[in-house]
C-alpha cells in the first residue's frame, strides 16, 4: 500500500515554460509535505514544504499548492530551466517520519 | 560547514555477513533519519534517531539496527545481509525543535551497498 505516489515517472518541457508536478497521497494524517530534487550521484535536496493548515507556498520559481480534500499536491516551476533537470521526490511525513514517492523525473529542453 | 557526510561511499559484501554504515549529521542537527532506496523507487524510512534513542522505525525487520552517539553520529548496521538488501542507503539529518517534526532533512550522498 503506497501511502504517496507520484504517477508520472517522467515530464518533459521547454524551457520558460511551466513545469507542474504532481503528487497524491492517501493517509489523511499527514501534517508537512516537502519536495525533493535529486541529481545522479547526489542525495536528495531540499526544495520547499508546505504544512497542512495551508493551501499555496511560494519559492522564488518554486509553489507548492495543496488540496487536502483531493489529497493532491502540485508543485509548479515557472520558468523552468535546463538546470532543473532533475529527479523530484514528494514527501509527506507525520511525527516526523517522512514518506516518499517513487519520484518524477523533470527534462526541461533548451 | 560541512553537509551530511556518509561512509563508506561503496561497498560490497557477501549474503550473510553483517554490515555498518556510518553517517555524520550537518553541524547543529540532532536528528538523524535512515532510508534506504531501490533502484527506480523513492526512499524508504528505516528508522530515526534522537537522543540517541531510535524514535521511529519503518516497516524493516529487526536485522536492521542503529546506533546514535553523543556527538550526534549514527550509525546503520544491517545482519545477515540478503540480496535484496542491495540498494542506496541514504542518510538525513534535521533538527528537532519541539513539536516541528516537518522540518526539511539534508542527505548524504549514500552508501551504495551491493549483496553479492
Amino acid at each position: 500500500d503506497q501511502q504517496v505516489k507520484q504517477n508520472s515517472p517522467s515530464l518533459s518541457v521547454q524551457e520558460g515554460r511551466i513545469s507542474i508536478l504532481n503528487c497524491d497521497y492517501t493517509n489523511s494524517m499527514f501534517d508537512y509535505f516537502l519536495w525533493y530534487k535529486k541529481y545522479p550521484a547526489e542525495g536528495p535536496t531540499f526544495l520547499i514544504s508546505i504544512s497542512s493548515i495551508k493551501d499555496k507556498n511560494e519559492d522564488g520559481r518554486f509553489t507548492v499548492f495543496l488540496n487536502k480534500s483531493a489529497k493532491h499536491l502540485s508543485l509548479h516551476i515557472v520558468p523552468s530551466q535546463p538546470g532543473d533537470s532533475a529527479v523530484y521526490f514528494c514527501a509527506a511525513s507525520v511525527a516526523g517520519k517522512s514518506t516518499f514517492g517513487d519520484g518524477t523525473t523533470l527534462t526541461v529542453k533548451p | 560547514d560541512a553537509g551530511v557526510t556518509q561512509s563508506p561511499t561503496h561497498l560490497i559484501k557477501t549474503r550473510g555477513q553483517q554490515v555498518t554504515l556510518r553517517c555524520s549529521p550537518k553541524s547543529g542537527h540532532d536528528t538523524v533519519s535512515w532510508y534506504q532506496q531501490a533502484l527506480g523507487q523513492g526512499p524508504q524510512f528505516i528508522f530515526q534517531y534522537y537522543e540517541e534513542e531510535e524514535r521511529q522505525r519503518g516497516n524493516f525487520p529487526d536485522r536492521f539496527s542503529g546506533h546514535q552517539f553523543p556527538n550526534y553520529s549514527s550509525e546503520l548496521n544491517v545482519n545477515a545481509l540478503l540480496l535484496g538488501d542491495s540498494a542506496l542507503y541514504l542518510c538525513a539529518s534535521s533538527l528537532r525543535t519541539g513539536d516541528l517534526m516537518g522540518t526539511e532533512a539534508f542527505f548524504g550522498q549514500g552508501t551504495r551497498l551491493t549483496v553479492v
